[in-house]
């Protein structure tokens, strides 16, 4: 079957302008993660989506993060007036439900901020 | 709070030997383990997942990892390497005690595997 899906898979931009990053979950799963891997943090949480309830937005490192999940499936994690710090490579998996399921990654994408 | 130390970066075998990356943990809960594999260009996968059941978990392509309370260890073995298993290997910790699946990540080992 399919698995996690995220696009675009490359992604270049110039410093102070927005992105936007879209993640395709695992059909029937319920709980969504992004996570973040650079250089210099190595694989951090960012945001934790579990149904209805509200996310766990913990991870995100700064208010210019930020995440939705529409409909309960596919999710968006938004970055304004990004800045050089910001290139990584940006992570999403998904489980049948939050807990010990097994998660799913995607293949990423990649960020770079010039 | 939750952490975990991947003790070596970098880990050189010849194919056909045992490998062995290593994991300590922390946590103030009895906690949940995890070893994933990342290979170039590629995802995630989880190799195999420990949460308080049998101290000795085989995972799949032939690893294992044993938990040792007692060392607050969680070892990754393989009997003998093959050049496919060149690739990073991620020791994982799960956060706190609630239903979270929130992941914490060591900051990686690197399995090069000589011919």
């Amino acid at each position: 079957g399919a698995g996690v899906s995220q696009s675009p898979s490359n992604k270049v931009t110039e410093k102070g302008k927005d992105v936007e990053l879209r993640c395709d979950p695992i059909s029937g799963h319920t709980a969504l993660y992004w996570y973040r891997q650079s250089l210099g943090q190595g694989l951090e949480f960012l945001i934790y989506f579990q149904g209805n309830s509200a996310p766990d937005k913990s991870g995100l490192p700064s208010d210019r993060f930020s995440a939705e999940r529409t409909g309960g499936s596919v999710s968006t994690l938004t970055i304004q007036r990004t800045q050089q710090e910001d290139s990584a490579v940006y992570l999403c998996a998904s489980s049948f439900s939050g807990g010990l399921e097994t998660q799913y990654f995607g293949p990423g994408t990649r960020l770079l901020v010039l | 709070a939750q952490s975990v130390t991947q003790l070596d970066s970098h880990v050189s075998v010849s194919e056909g030997t045992p490998v062995l990356l290593r994991c300590n943990y922390s946590s103030s809960y009895s906690p949940s383990l995890f070893w994933y594999v990342q290979h170039p260009n590629k995802g995630l996968q989880l190799l195999l997942k420990y949460t308080s059941a049998a101290t000795l978990v085989k995972g799949i392509n032939g690893f294992e990892a044993e938990f040792k309370k007692s060392e607050t260890s969680f070892h990754l073995t393989k009997p003998s390497a093959h050049m496919s298993d060149a690739a990073e290997y991620f020791c994982v910790v799960r956060h706190g005690s609630s239903n979270t699946g929130k992941l914490i990540f060591g900051q990686g080992t690197t399995l090069q595997v000589k011919p």
